[in-house]
C-alpha cells in the first residue's frame, strides 16, 4: 500500500510567524506531487502540482519544494495570517496509476 | 461559474438501506473520483472513472457502486453491504491527459450518517 506521510499532524503559530511542514513519500516510480489547502466548510483547493525533482513553486506567501530522489516535499508559509488556518494535504501519483493517494494532512492554526 | 456540485450536504440513512450521493460537474472534465474521509485518516479512494461508461475500483470499493452514463455525472451508491458507511464523502474531477497541471477540483462533500 502506498504510504504518504505528513508532519506535523497539527501546528499552532502566531500571526506573522513563518512555518513549514513536510510530506514524505516513496521515491520509486514517482509521477506527481500535489498540495491542497482545505479550509473548514469549504472544498479542498489545489495549491501546487509538482512533477520534477528540484521543482520550486510559489503562490503569494506560500511556496513548495520537491525532492523526488529522497522522497519529500516541503510547504512553506511566510508571515502566516489567520486566513491561512486550514488543513494542508499532500497527495501523490505514481507512474502508470490514475490514483491520487493522500496523506492525513497537517492542520494549521494561526492565532491573531 | 464552473465547478462540482455534490448533493445533499447532509444525508441520514437507516441501517439496511441503499442511498445515492450525487456528483455533477460542468467543467468538461473527463475523469471523476469519489473519496471518503474518516476521522484521523487521509482521503481514501472509493471509485474513479476516466471516461463515460467506464470506471475502476479504488482502494475501498467494497459496499459501494457507481455509474458514469454522462460525462457530467458520477453518482455513488452506498449499499447496505457497506459495513461502516457513516463518513464524509468527497467527489473530485480533472482533465485526463493533464499531468496534473492545476490539480483536482473538489466538491464540497456530503456527510452521510447511518441511524
Amino acid at each position: 500500500i502506498l504510504n504518504v506521510e505528513q508532519s506535523p499532524q497539527s501546528l499552532h503559530v502566531q500571526e506573522g510567524d513563518s512555518t513549514n511542514f513536510t510530506c514524505s513519500f516513496p521515491s520509486s516510480n514517482f509521477y506527481a506531487l500535489h498540495w491542497y489547502r482545505w479550509e473548514t466548510a469549504k472544498s479542498p483547493e489545489a495549491l501546487f502540482v509538482m512533477t520534477l525533482n528540484g521543482d520550486e513553486k510559489k503562490k503569494g506567501r506560500i511556496s513548495a519544494t520537491l525532492n523526488t530522489k529522497e522522497g519529500y516535499s516541503y510547504l512553506y508559509i511566510k508571515g502566516s495570517q489567520p486566513e491561512d488556518s486550514a488543513t494542508y494535504l499532500c497527495a501523490l501519483t505514481q507512474g502508470g496509476s490514475e490514483k491520487l493517494v493522500f496523506g492525513k494532512g497537517t492542520k494549521l492554526t494561526v492565532n491573531p | 461559474d464552473g465547478g462540482i456540485t455534490q448533493s445533499p450536504k447532509y444525508l441520514f440513512r437507516k441501517e439496511g438501506q441503499n442511498v445515492t450521493l450525487s456528483c455533477e460537474q460542468n467543467l468538461n472534465h473527463d475523469a471523476m473520483y469519489w473519496y471518503r474521509q474518516d476521522p484521523g485518516q487521509g482521503l481514501r479512494l472509493i471509485y474513479y472513472s476516466q471516461i463515460v461508461n467506464d470506471f475502476q475500483k479504488g482502494d475501498i470499493a467494497e459496499g459501494y457502486s457507481v455509474s458514469r452514463e454522462k460525462k457530467e455525472s458520477f453518482p455513488l451508491t452506498v449499499t447496505s453491504a457497506q459495513k461502516n458507511p457513516t463518513a464524509f464523502y468527497l467527489c473530485a474531477s480533472r482533465m485526463t491527459g493533464d499531468t496534473g497541471g492545476d490539480g483536482y477540483t473538489f466538491g464540497s462533500g456530503t456527510r452521510l450518517t447511518v441511524v
